[in-house]
């Protein structure tokens, strides 16, 4: 199963910034946060990683609390072409993907 | 070498068959993955490689399926007496290894487009 908890689906205005959050409670010291999205009938898309500070880069950015039990991430301008299921992933080598948030950014 | 490839895109097969699919990882990445996903689920974890050794097998590989990776280069999955059940995406994602001094050595992982498998 998998260790994160994240909300099945999202909507956001072309234009503004996606916030998405993901629930991971369990994650232990030296596991990192992975996000990757999964635009249809394609293979997943490696966004961003963190272990405990924000990190940014091209694509987004990653808020992880100080008790490392949640994190959010952010597309700060949100197009159409960022329509997809994004996952958030705890651990190592055998990552568990869960359902993920479908996230539909709307014109 | 721009990324993962994947080979064949689609396979169509009769329950029974033997299929073999193909994963060609970036150049330079020592480790390869195996992923399964079915319509509507996120990727299962099958199996990983680092280098030619195969380090790790999910509960989900059964004994008719098999994963190699004979020079450390691509590497071929094979599912023997194929059943319905098997109808899936199969994923391939190849990554470097990660500094053990950063905790879990994992490192970021590139997927290929995958092979979807209709077992009929």
């Amino acid at each position: 199963d998998a260790k994160t908890t994240q909300p099945p689906s999202m909507d956001c205005a072309e234009g503004r910034a996606a916030n998405l959050p993901c629930n991971h409670s369990t994650i232990s010291g030296n596991e990192y946060v992975y996000w990757y999205r999964q635009i249809h009938s394609q293979g997943p898309q490696y966004i961003i990683h963190g272990l405990k500070n924000n990190e940014t880069n091209e694509m987004a950015s990653l808020i992880i609390t100080e008790d490392r039990k949640s994190s959010t991430l952010i597309l700060p301008h949100a197009t159409l072409r960022d329509t997809a299921v994004y996952y958030c992933i705890t651990g190592g080598n055998d990552m568990r993907f869960g359902a993920g948030t479908r996230l539909t950014v709307k014109p | 070498d721009t990324g993962v490839s994947q080979d064949p895109r689609h396979k169509i097969t009769k329950r029974g068959q033997n299929v073999t699919f193909r994963c060609d990882p970036i150049s330079e990445h020592n480790r390869l993955y195996w992923y399964r996903q079915t319509l509507g689920q996120g990727p299962e974890f099958l199996t990983y490689f680092q280098n030619e050794a195969q380090l790790e097998k999910s509960r989900l590989l059964s004994d008719r399926f098999s994963a190699e990776r004979p020079k450390g280069s691509f590497s071929t999955l094979e599912i023997q007496r194929t059943e319905q059940g098997d109808s899936a995406m199969y994923l391939c994602a190849s990554s470097v290894s990660g500094s053990l001094i950063q905790g879990t050595g994992a490192r970021e992982q590139y997927f290929g487009p995958g092979t979807r498998l209709t077992v009929t």
